[in-house]
C-alpha cells in the first residue's frame, strides 16, 4: 500500500514568511509524528498526535511552530515568521495504534533565505 | 529527557567484513530501540528493532544486542555489501501504552569499500 507522503518535497521561502508543510500518513494509522532533521544530525522530535489531539508537543522549539490534525488523518505543520535557523528537512512518521514501529515519509526540505 | 549517543560518526569497512555501530542511552526507563537506515536524500527506513525484554535479535546479516545494565546497544552487520553504504541511526523510546516519540543518535555514515 501507499506509504507516508509529504508535500511539498522542497520549499524555499524568505525570512519572515509563513509556511505550511503537509503530511499524509498511512491509511488507518492513528499516531502521527513530526521530526526535524538538520544536516548531519539525527531526526529531532517536534510533536506527536494520537488521533486528532496532540499527545506530546514538547519538542516544538517555540510558539512560531504549530501543528494540527483536525480529522485524525492529514496533518499540517505551520511555521510563522520563518528564520534562517528553521532550514532543515521536516520528517513525518506514522504508526498503527499500540505498535512501536514508525514509518517515515520522504520529508520536506525547507530552506529559509 | 532521554539522550542517545552514537559512535563512530563515520565507518569504512571492506566489502565482506563486519561493521559494528554502538549507542548509549541515558534513561533507564527506555525499553524500545530501533535502528534506521537512511540513504542520501531518502526517508529513514527501519531495519531492525529490539525491546528491553530480550538481549539480542538477528535478521539475516543484521543483528542488534542490548545491555540494559550498561545502557548500551549495538548494531552488527556481517558480510557487508556495497548496498549497505548509508547513514545509520539508532534511537530509544519509553513505550508504555504504545506510540511514543523516538530520541535519535547523531548517525553513523557507513561506507563499504568494494
Amino acid at each position: 500500500g501507499a506509504g507516508v507522503s509529504q508535500t511539498p518535497s522542497n520549499k524555499v521561502t524568505e525570512k519572515g514568511k509563513y509556511v505550511e508543510l503537509r503530511c499524509d500518513p498511512i491509511s488507518g494509522h492513528t499516531a502521527l509524528y513530526w521530526y526535524r532533521q538538520s544536516l548531519g544530525q539525527g531526526p529531532e522530535f517536534l510533536i506527536y498526535f494520537q488521533g486528532t489531539g496532540a499527545a506530546d508537543d514538547s519538542g516544538l522549539p517555540n510558539d512560531r511552530f504549530f501543528a494540527v490534525r483536525p480529522e485524525g488523518s492529514v496533518s499540517t505543520l505551520k511555521i510563522q515568521r520563518t528564520e534562517r535557523g528553521d532550514s532543515a528537512v521536516y520528517l513525518c512518521a506514522s504508526s498503527p495504534i499500540g505498535t512501536d514501529t514508525q514509518y517515515f515519509g520522504p520529508g520536506t526540505r525547507l530552506t529559509v533565505l | 529527557g532521554e539522550n542517545v549517543e552514537q559512535h563512530p560518526s563515520t565507518l569504512s569497512v571492506q566489502e565482506g567484513d563486519s561493521a559494528v555501530i554502538k549507542c548509549t542511552y541515558s534513561d533507564s526507563a527506555s525499553n524500545y530501540f530501533p535502528w534506521y537506515k537512511q540513504e542520501l536524500g531518502k526517508r529513514p527506513q527501519l531495519i531492525i528493532d529490539i525491546r528491553s525484554n530480550v538481549g539480542e535479535k538477528k535478521d539475516q546479516r543484521i543483528a542488534v544486542t542490548l545491555n540494559k545494565t550498561a545502557k548500551h546497544f549495538s548494531l552488527h552487520i556481517t558480510e557487508t555489501q556495497p548496498e549497505d553504504s548509508a547513514v545509520y541511526f539508532c534511537a530509544a523510546s519509553y513505550i508504555h501504552f504504545g506510540n511514543e516519540k523516538l530520541t535519535f543518535g547523531t548517525g553513523t555514515r557507513l561506507t563499504i569499500i568494494p
